[in-house]
């Protein structure tokens, strides 16, 4: 079965301090995996796209990375506007569906 | 453009009563697709449109109906709500499929007592 799995479940930050999130994956023949930031309240908004290990993409403070069995979405000096849960998904079940990790609630504290 | 929009926002319904939930989207995507969001499970597809007049089941259809009732609009329905279907929905289009950026609209939140 295929699995995302997101790490750590929560993290608070000070602003200014960097850190990385994890998204690990079990699944057959990866086509992509995405990157998605959520505020409270609101639908998941797409950040990033990744279709091949070794590939990175970057957006301000955020750059995303991808291996084999992760992906990491390092955050560079976060301000507190930052603060949001992050979610990773990957295509699976036959590419006809979207498998979404349970995400990471990022708090940046200022 | 307003991109995916979901009514209503908010909704609390009685065990037992019906209701649709309304999406549409204007970036003439043609896969569309509606998930639900409980704590600790994350988004979970519920039924997807692959195209104009196709639908299918997703990971968790039971106590839900769909219709996709033109490119722009995909409709959820709970034809009898229970308890256990409280729960955030959020709705998606896409391009394509699953290898295609899916966009999100703004969610419903729904509590049936």
């Amino acid at each position: 079965e295929d699995q995302v799995t997101q790490s750590p479940e929560a993290l608070r930050l000070q602003e200014g301090e960097s850190s990385s999130l994890n998204c690990s994956y079990t699944v057959s023949g990866l086509r992509g995996l995405f990157w998605y930031r959520q505020d409270p309240g609101k639908g998941p908004e797409f950040l990033f796209t990744l279709y091949s290990a070794g590939e990175e993409k970057e957006k301000e403070r955020l750059k995303a990375t991808l291996t084999k069995k992760e992906s990491f979405l390092h955050i560079t000096a976060p301000k507190p506007e930052d603060s949001a849960t992050y979610l990773c998904a990957v295509p699976s079940g036959g590419y006809q569906k979207v498998t979404f990790g349970t995400g990471t609630k990022l708090q940046v504290i200022p | 453009n307003a991109g995916v929009t979901q009514t209503p926002k908010f909704q609390v319904l009685k065990t037992g009563q019906s209701m649709t939930l309304q999406c549409a989207q204007d970036m003439n995507h043609n896969s569309m697709y509606w998930y639900r969001q409980d704590p600790g499970m994350g988004l979970r597809l519920i039924y997807y449109s692959a195209s104009e007049g196709t639908t299918d089941k997703g990971e968790v259809p039971n106590g839900y109906n769909v219709s996709r009732l033109n490119k722009r609009e995909f409709s959820l329905r709970l034809e009898s709500a229970a308890p256990s279907q409280t729960s955030v929905y959020f709705c998606a289009s896409s391009e394509g499929l699953a290898g295609a950026t899916q966009y999100f609209g703004p969610g419903t939140r729904l509590t049936v007592l």
